[in-house]
């Protein structure tokens, strides 16, 4: 079993839906990274949280440590939203990031 | 500021082979990594730099080595290419390993 669990592998919507990707982790963490890989190849850096949840335009990340879980929402999605989200996890004590496969979304016009 | 380059762009190796994948940040910091991301996988940590003068493997460090040349500069060499290599190499920098990253466009390599 992957440290780093997301679900679905793949999620397609249609634009304006309220989008949700899920990602579990098995172990203790200091921190959950959300990423967005572009189709073009790029990865940017989303969101940082260790607890909480964080808001950052139609975007929002939430996390529950006691249950190792987290979501990454989008609101009003739009076909520019079309990407791979990815989570990783850092933990306790650890200087490296380990990484979920990733959740491909495509939001259709 | 052009954030985290690297070069080449794509490369095209026969087995045995070698070559040095070069990555430069101009955001002065301190942590520098190299991954890789094949199909259906996540990405992986082949070697990463905490810190100037300091270098660490990762997940999946075989095959490969690193030089951090200075605070700028971490590159990544292939000493005999296989076709195992075929990949996607990032490379990504932060300003200490606890914060968040910055990555680089990614080169593309395939090993005939």
């Amino acid at each position: 079993k992957n440290e780093v669990e997301q679900s679905p592998q793949n999620l397609t919507a249609q634009e304006g839906e309220f989008i949700t990707i899920n990602c579990s982790y098995s172990v203790g963490i200091s921190a959950l990274h959300w990423l967005q890989q572009h189709p073009g190849g790029g990865i940017v850096s989303l969101f940082m949280l260790s607890s909480g949840k964080k808001k950052h335009g139609r975007l929002i990340a939430t996390i529950n440590i006691q249950e190792k879980h987290s979501s990454l929402h989008i609101t009003a999605s739009h076909p520019r939203d079309s990407a791979v989200y990815i989570c990783a996890v850092r933990a306790q004590g650890a200087q490296k990031l380990v990484f979920g496969q990733g959740t491909r979304l495509t939001i259709n016009p | 500021n052009a954030g985290v380059t690297q070069t080449p762009k794509f490369q095209v190796l026969k087995t045995g082979q070698s070559m040095t994948l070069q990555c430069a940040q101009d955001m002065n910091h301190n942590s520098m990594y190299w991954y890789r991301q094949d199909p259906g996988m996540g990405l992986r940590l082949i070697y990463y730099s905490a810190s100037e003068g300091t270098t660490d493997k990762g997940e999946v460090p075989n095959g490969y080595n690193v030089s951090r040349l200075n605070k700028r500069e971490f590159s990544l060499r292939l000493e005999s290419a296989a076709p195992s290599q075929t990949s996607v190499y990032f490379c990504a920098s932060s300003v200490w390993t606890r914060e968040a990253q910055y990555f680089g466009p990614g080169t593309r390599l395939l090993v005939l």
